[in-house]
């Protein structure tokens, strides 16, 4: 079964940098993933799309400070120089025969 | 610019039915599968349902199949979702997005389901 998981929660100073991380199950090592934002109270925004060998495509008007990476069966979200915008919730997601989200991250800046 | 622009949300007793439209304008809409996103409050996003880009295959989750309707009219670029025999558990928003990557959404519509 096709699952993604992500930490719950996360926080990061103001100014530094953080990384996510979405876990494909075992047998799903090879997805390519993307990453969505979703700010409080606001609707979901695409930031990337995520492939097994770090390449990414980023959503237009999505800053330089976000990017991506992988490593085996897991994907990162990395986020620097962070700013008081990017406390938001951050969900990854697949597709196989059904369209799958992760659990969520949410990220605060301290 | 890509725009979704979901309607039709509103208070509907349990039991009851509703129809969600999303309008797609600044893509060739016939050339997108399309899907539907659901959001408890305070929780995750949950995939609700999606159709190909001629409308002949649809796929739901197993929490609303039998119930729910995807279709969609690419002559007037809008995408549809017939919810009947709507449960408490239905009450949520729901969103529209584009193509597998899901990298367009909508604003949303608020669906409550409620006596």
């Amino acid at each position: 079964q096709l699952v993604l998981t992500q930490s719950p929660s996360a926080s990061a100073s103001l100014g530094a940098s953080v990384k996510l991380t979405c876990t494909l199950s075992s047998a799903h090592g090879g997805y390519a993933i993307v990453w969505h934002q979703q700010q409080p109270e606001k609707g979901p925004r695409y930031l990337m799309k995520l492939n097994s060998d770090g390449s990414h495509t980023k959503g237009d008007g999505i800053p330089d400070r976000f990017s991506g990476s992988a490593s085996g069966a897991e994907r990162y979200l990395i986020i620097s120089s962070l700013q008081s915008e990017d406390e938001a919730d951050y969900y990854c997601q697949t597709w196989g025969a059904a369209q799958v989200f992760g659990g969520g991250t949410k990220l605060t800046v301290l | 610019e890509v725009q979704l622009v979901e309607s039709g949300g509103g208070l509907v007793q349990p039991g009851g039915s509703l129809r969600l439209s999303c309008a797609a304008s600044g893509f060739t809409f016939s050339n997108d599968w399309m899907h539907w996103v659901r959001q408890t409050p305070g929780e995750g996003l949950v995939w609700v349902s999606r159709i190909n880009a001629d409308g002949s295959s649809t796929t739901y989750a197993d929490s609303v199949k039998g119930r729910f309707t995807i279709s969609r009219d690419n002559a007037e670029n809008m995408l549809y979702l017939q919810m009947n025999s709507l449960r408490v558990e239905d009450t949520a928003v729901y969103y529209c997005a584009r193509n597998n990557w899901l990298d367009s959404w909508g604003q949303g519509t608020l669906v409550t389901v409620s006596s």
